[in-house]
Order: C-alpha cells, then structure tokens, then sequence
C-alpha cells in the first residue's frame, strides 16, 4: 500500500498549546519520513524528518515521534505560535526518490 | 541560488486550450518532480526525472498530460487539450538526490491553474 493516512484534517489550538498530527502508512519499505510545512500561496518546504531507525528526533519546538511496530509517525509542535498557522504535510520515501503524501492537515493557532 | 522558478505564477484559460506550464530547477539537483494539488486529493506526484530523463510517469492522469526536459535546467508540463477538471496548483520541486541526508525536496511556489 502505497498510502499515507493523516489526521486530523484540521486543527485548531491556542497560542502556548500543543499541536499534534498523526500520520500511518503501511508500506514497510519506507525509509524517511519528512514533514512540509505549506503557507498559503506558497510551495511545501521540509520542516523536519525521521528515518526508522531513530524514535524521535527534536528540533527546535518541532518533535517528530516514529512507532516502527505501530507503523505511525506524529509531529508535536511544542508552544504553538500564530506563524506556525499553516498547512502541514507527512510523508514517506521507500525504494526510490518519489514521496508519498498525506493528504495534510489544516493548523490554526489562535492568538 | 534563487530556488525553483515556476512560470506563470496563474494561470487562466477556457476549456479546449493548451497550456504549458514551466519550471527552472536548482542547479545541480539531479532530480525534476511536478505535482498537482487539490483540495479533494491533496498533493499528487505526476511525474518526476532523474538526469533529464522520465523515471516515473505513473502518476499523469491521462495522455491529455505530457512532461519534457529537455535540459538540466528546464522543464515544461503540457496539458492539450485542458478541462475544468484540471483546475489546480501545479508545482514543481527538485533535489540532489543520492544519501537520505540530501533527500530534500525543494518546491516552487507553484501555478495556479483555471480553466473555464
């Protein structure tokens, strides 16, 4: 299956909150799971990304969570701030260069 | 370097059309992907090449859609002839390729496509 679930689809937290999104692919073949985060009018960019071999890897506010055996991945955005209001993306990379991703998940912090 | 360079920024244009959408890569990344994104199936990966050349074109939705590189530094995704269902933002997005440290893809800020 060449599919990455996410969710929720979108999201509302204030400011100062915890921000989690929750990702599952099934494909055992993936490698790399990156994040993007999208602005509107704006093209995606890598946030942050994991291998499997690592359980969680930290930068900044920004924690990204694996579960090899549970085969799911989330992102934690610690102290959530207005500029983090964007759209973000999980996705995985297995067997060659294509990415596949989630279908993103709409975040809103309020002030 | 300034990024990928996506033109034109929008476009519009009525059922029936050809349309041709462009993008400039970042030199020296070895691989060229376009997308299209919609609020129905998200970020869809169309096409991508390695070194000029189609690696995987699994993706285009139907023969309406072609892609070509014809160089390291350009690239063109043509629809002909164009429907409303094509309506969406394209992007394009290159990397360098090789170990998972440098398997960073880097997005245009996309084209925003309408036809009527």
């Amino acid at each position: 299956q060449q599919q990455v679930k996410q969710s929720p689809q979108s999201l509302i937290v204030q400011k100062g909150g915890i921000s989690i999104i929750n990702c599952a692919y099934e494909n055992t073949a993936f490698d790399y799971f990156p994040w993007y985060q999208q602005f509107p009018g704006k093209g995606p960019a890598l946030l942050i990304a994991i291998r499997p071999d690592v359980s969680e890897k930290k930068e900044g506010r920004f924690t990204i969570s694996f579960n090899k055996s549970a085969k799911q991945f989330s992102l934690h955005i610690m102290d959530s701030q207005p500029g983090d209001s964007a759209t973000y993306f999980c996705a995985a990379r297995g067997g060659s260069e294509k990415l596949v991703f989630g279908k993103g998940t709409k975040l809103t912090v309020n002030p | 370097d300034a990024g990928v360079i996506q033109s034109p920024r929008h476009e519009v244009t009525e059922m029936g059309q050809e349309v041709t959408l462009r993008c400039k890569p970042i030199s020296g990344h070895d691989y060229l992907f376009w997308y299209r994104q919609t609020m129905m199936r998200g970020l869809e990966l169309l096409i991508y090449f390695n070194n000029n050349v189609p690696i995987d074109d699994s993706g285009m939705p139907e023969d309406r859609f072609s892609a070509k590189m014809p160089n390291a530094s350009f690239s063109t995704l043509k629809i002909q002839p164009s429907e409303p269902r094509d309506s969406a933002v394209y992007f394009c997005a290159s990397s360098p390729g090789g170990s998972l440290a440098k398997n960073i893809q880097y997005f245009g800020a996309g084209t925003r496509l309408s036809v009527l």
